[in-house]
């Protein structure tokens, strides 16, 4: 399997603009999950589907940000209109519901620059 | 809420110095404790794994023992070497009484290791 492919893996914008991170989970997997990671932040949870439904959006930061998933095999997230302060590493990363056996598996990430 | 809190970093060590890497936490119910890794700029990696109270989870020659009595899931190394520079992160999952995971994860705040030759 290819594992989690995001997309674009680097993203420099200027403030205001929109920005759209995309990802595609590994084929399967029925959750799929956003992540940010900024060095005065650590890792924090944004937003995570179930089956495409999104479950817990409690860590989207303002109205800012939107999450969708279409299908199962894609998911985006979206900026507008970025602010400096959302410069970060987005990951984004899948995982199968079976049993005790479910672990996350991360994409490569999207390093973000908001000049 | 559940948290997860970890031992404040960053970890310096010379190669094959043992390596400890404290991480306790907070939940109620039957949480799933994990450890991830992060290489530089790569995503998250599992590591290890345990899923109930007692269970060890190794890999690598990592290890790190579900330990309930103390709510802790320390990482250790008996040997570490270079290529164990990365950021450690301790994790749980909430799940069921029969070990069905809820999903989310709930991570640390990451400890940083650098090993030197």
């Amino acid at each position: 399997d290819a594992g989690v492919i995001q997309s674009p893996r680097h993203e420099v914008t200027e403030m205001g603009q929109e920005v759209t991170l995309r990802c595609k989970p590994i084929s399967g997997h029925d959750y799929l999950f956003w992540y940010r990671q900024t060095m005065m932040r650590g890792l924090e949870l944004l937003i995570y589907f179930n089956n495409n439904v999104p479950i817990d959006d409690s860590g989207m930061p303002e109205d800012r940000f939107s999450a969708k998933m279409p299908n199962a095999s894609f998911s985006t997230l979206k900026i507008q209109p970025s602010e400096p302060r959302d410069s970060a590493v987005y990951f984004c990363a899948s995982s199968l519901r079976a049993g005790g056996k479910y672990e996350q598996y991360f994409g490569p990430g999207t390093r973000l620059t908001v000049t | 809420g559940d948290s997860v809190t970890q031992m404040e970093g960053p970890v310096t060590l010379s190669e094959e110095a043992f390596l400890t890497i404290n991480c306790t936490y907070t939940a109620t119910g039957y949480p799933s404790l994990f450890w991830y890794v992060q290489y530089p700029g790569e995503g998250l990696q599992l590591l290890l794994k345990a899923t109930k109270a007692d269970d060890k989870g190794s890999n690598k020659g990592f290890e790190a023992t579900y330990r309930k009595e103390t709510t802790s899931f320390h990482l250790e190394k008996g040997s570490v070497q270079v290529s164990d520079s990365a950021v450690y992160f301790c994790a749980l999952s909430q799940a069921n009484a029969g070990g069905t995971s809820y999903g989310k994860l709930t991570f640390g705040q990451g400890t940083i290791l650098t090993v030197h030759p």
